[in-house]
């Protein structure tokens, strides 16, 4: 990733919460999202955060953001096989034009 | 079904070969994007076209032409393909004002450069 970092691996065991953690450090970044992929698929975004809020929940989904530290985080509830994945942070940077920089990703994996 | 698509899904290929990736969005977006996934998962933006302009080339070789004959498609051709050129590549969409809220991503072409 592209100054979004992520810790590569995370492993849960089923129905508990996971959390994965970002980083960035573009602290004028007003759009996060996180973003899902199964294996052999492509991205499916699950959620996004704008700047001017803390949290967001949507079912077992809740973002935290802290702007001061530049953390972004991902939490979900009652952890189900279906949720392995790699959930990767994206932030929206603004240059020339709009482009959505991704992190490195966070392989997520259920243990029985 | 609505959708961003990518053709062909999977692509295998000697080096020094010439190919190419189709995408078509039916969302009525204005906005298309190349990305690449290399082995590691690392995504990468390589270009941006708007409305069949290109707006963004993240320093991508010049082997990589991507065109973009309407604003529903987007291709990437590949010139004398390389073995670091294996990777998966996606197509986005999204529109201006309404990006915020994310780009929608085509299934991926998995290239193998053998």
């Amino acid at each position: 990733g592209e100054d979004v970092e992520q810790s590569l691996f995370l492993s849960v065991r089923e129905g508990d919460s996971s959390v994965i953690n970002c980083t960035y450090t573009d602290s004028s970044s007003t759009y996060l999202y996180w973003y899902k992929q199964e294996p052999g698929a492509g991205l499916q975004l699950l959620t996004y955060i704008f700047s001017n809020m803390d949290m967001k929940q949507d079912q077992r989904l809740t973002v935290l953001l802290n702007k001061k530290d530049k953390h972004l985080s991902l939490r979900i509830a009652d952890t189900q096989t279906g949720d392995s994945a790699i959930y990767f942070c994206a932030e929206m940077r603004y240059s020339s034009a709009s482009k959505i920089i991704f992190g490195s990703g966070t392989r997520l994996s259920i243990r029985p | 079904d609505t959708a961003v698509s990518q053709t062909p899904k999977y692509l295998v290929t000697q080096m020094g070969n010439d190919k190419s990736i189709k995408c078509e969005q039916n969302l009525g977006h204005d906005t298309m994007y190349w990305y690449k996934q290399d082995s590691k998962k690392f995504l990468k933006i390589m270009f941006s076209y708007n409305n069949k302009e290109l707006i963004i080339n993240e320093t991508v070789p010049n082997r990589f032409s991507p065109k973009s004959p309407d604003k529903a498609h987007l291709n990437l051709h590949i010139n004398s393909l390389e073995l670091g050129d294996s990777a998966v590549y996606f197509c986005a969409s999204s529109n201006p004002g309404t990006e915020i809220y994310g780009y929608t991503f085509g299934s991926g072409t998995r290239l193998t450069v053998v």
